[in-house]
């Protein structure tokens, strides 16, 4: 992997469906992995920041973790809601500045009642 | 606190025209970006700056061009739009880790 890539692009569950998506980025000089979640019209906003290899991170219904060996991180929803409706983008640090983020292109989670 | 503000909120502008893009933040971040997003390629990096006095190249650099005078301000150029430009440009800043993203500037070029 020389980028970072998302899968998958979208995704549409009804309630209650717990659902996950994935991150890969290159495994080689890790530094750390940020999710975001982003709400149409709306600005995307920090989910977690990933750092360390086996990390979990949660925040409600949503959690994540990270395997930095293999390059990946997988978003988990648990019991899906409207309100979690979303693109959800993860971003890693490719040039080795911690600073500059590259951007996945996203998954777009879709819920319906 | 505001966080990140963005000015304007849309704009329509013609071929050839130029315009200027302000970004501010008051949460004395040192580093400052702007991306635009575009359908299907996600955000992309215009410039960033790792602090006042200082800018540098994004992804996607050509035909804009920036400035970080002060520290809470980063501006945006546009000298000669083109529809190619066409896109929604979004300002962030950070401590050098998780980046605060502004409300989002709607640009469409004609």
């Amino acid at each position: 992997i020389l980028n970072v890539e998302q899968s998958p692009q979208s995704l549409h569950v009804q309630e209650g469906d717990s659902t996950n998506f994935t991150c890969s980025f290159p495994s080689s000089n890790f530094y750390a992995l940020h999710w975001y979640r982003w709400e149409t019209a709306k600005s995307p906003e920090a989910l977690f920041v990933m750092t360390l290899n086996g990390d979990e991170k949660k925040k409600g219904r949503i959690s994540a973790t990270l395997n930095t060996k293999e390059g990946y991180s997988y978003l988990y929803i648990k019991g899906s809601q409207p309100e979690d409706s979303a693109t959800y983008l993860c971003a890693f640090p490719l040039t080795g500045t911690a600073s500059k983020l590259t951007f996945g292109t996203g998954t777009r989670l879709q819920v319906t009642l | 606190n505001a966080g990140v503000t963005q000015t304007p909120k849309f704009r329509v502008l013609k071929t050839g025209q130029s315009m200027t893009l302000l970004c501010a933040q008051d949460m004395n971040h040192e580093y400052m970006y702007w991306y635009r997003q575009d359908p299907g390629m996600g955000l992309r990096l215009i410039h960033y700056s790792v602090g006042e006095g200082t800018t540098a190249k994004g992804e996607v650099p050509d035909g804009y061009n920036v400035s970080r005078l002060k520290k809470q301000n980063f501006l945006l150029g546009l000298e000669s739009a083109a529809p190619s430009q066409t896109s929604v440009y979004f300002c962030a800043s950070s401590t050098q880790g998780t980046q605060f993203f502004g409300p989002g500037t709607r640009l469409t070029v004609l």
